[in-house]
């Protein structure tokens, strides 16, 4: 089935250990976002791609960058984690031909900062 | 963007249906109501969306006031599997974002 795949479920690191977080999608979209959503709170985006091209949300801080190899994957990379970042990471797409087209997300990284 | 208010909390009984209102009072003409939900420790799942005519899919349907001023997400018969958070999102017109609320809490109960 075509979906939006996560990778890892759950992640632990350290105070200020640089984390890598990945997701990849079988769907073919044009578009991809990471959102953050803490504990009992909304999600809140971070950025997103439109093919190559990076839009980052105003208030999303420096210690979080994103790349994008391919149409497939895209990487959340946080620099130094504090332990205010701890959330779950979610990875969303869509197809980006249309303004209204559907965002399927996937099942989300938990991150602890120990 | 057009802000949403929702109920923070509901409960509703099995087998029967679920109405949940959002008030979204700013919308403006060609912005689209959309509902997700999102279940304890999953990632949010598309439901419906509209932008001036009721809409039905196999999940639930939405009833959209005539001024467009409010909205009605309704789950025909629900189930223990629907308890989760509903978020009522207005879509920017020409932007890719989602802006979520706070959401309604919806616990379904044997």
């Amino acid at each position: 089935d075509a979906m939006v795949i996560q990778n890892p479920r759950y992640q632990v690191t350290q105070f200020g250990k640089p984390v890598t977080l990945s997701c990849s999608q079988t769907l073919n979209h044009n578009v991809m976002y990471w959102y953050q959503q803490k504990s009992s709170q909304a999600p809140k985006l971070l950025f997103h791609y439109y093919d190559k091209d990076f839009n980052n949300e105003a208030d999303t801080p420096d210690n979080f960058q994103s790349r994008r190899p391919n149409t497939s994957f895209c990487f959340l990379d946080i620099r130094s984690p504090g332990l205010g970042d701890a959330a779950m990471y979610l990875c969303a797409t869509s197809g980006g031909r249309r303004w209204e087209d559907t965002q399927y997300f996937g099942p989300g990284t938990r991150l602890t900062v120990l | 963007d057009a802000k949403t208010t929702q109920p923070p909390s509901m409960d509703c009984a099995e087998g029967r249906a679920a109405n949940l209102p959002c008030n979204h009072s700013t919308i403006s003409g060609n912005e689209y109501v959309y509902w997700y939900r999102q279940i304890h420790s999953q990632g949010p799942q598309y439901i419906i969306h509209g932008l001036k005519n009721n809409e039905t899919n196999e999940m639930a349907s939405l009833i959209i006031t005539e001024d467009r001023k409010s909205s009605t997400l309704i789950l025909p018969h629900a189930t223990l599997r629907d308890t989760a958070v509903y978020y009522c999102i207005v879509r920017f017109s020409n932007d890719y974002k989602l802006s979520f609320g706070a959401g309604t809490t919806v616990t379904v109960r044997a």
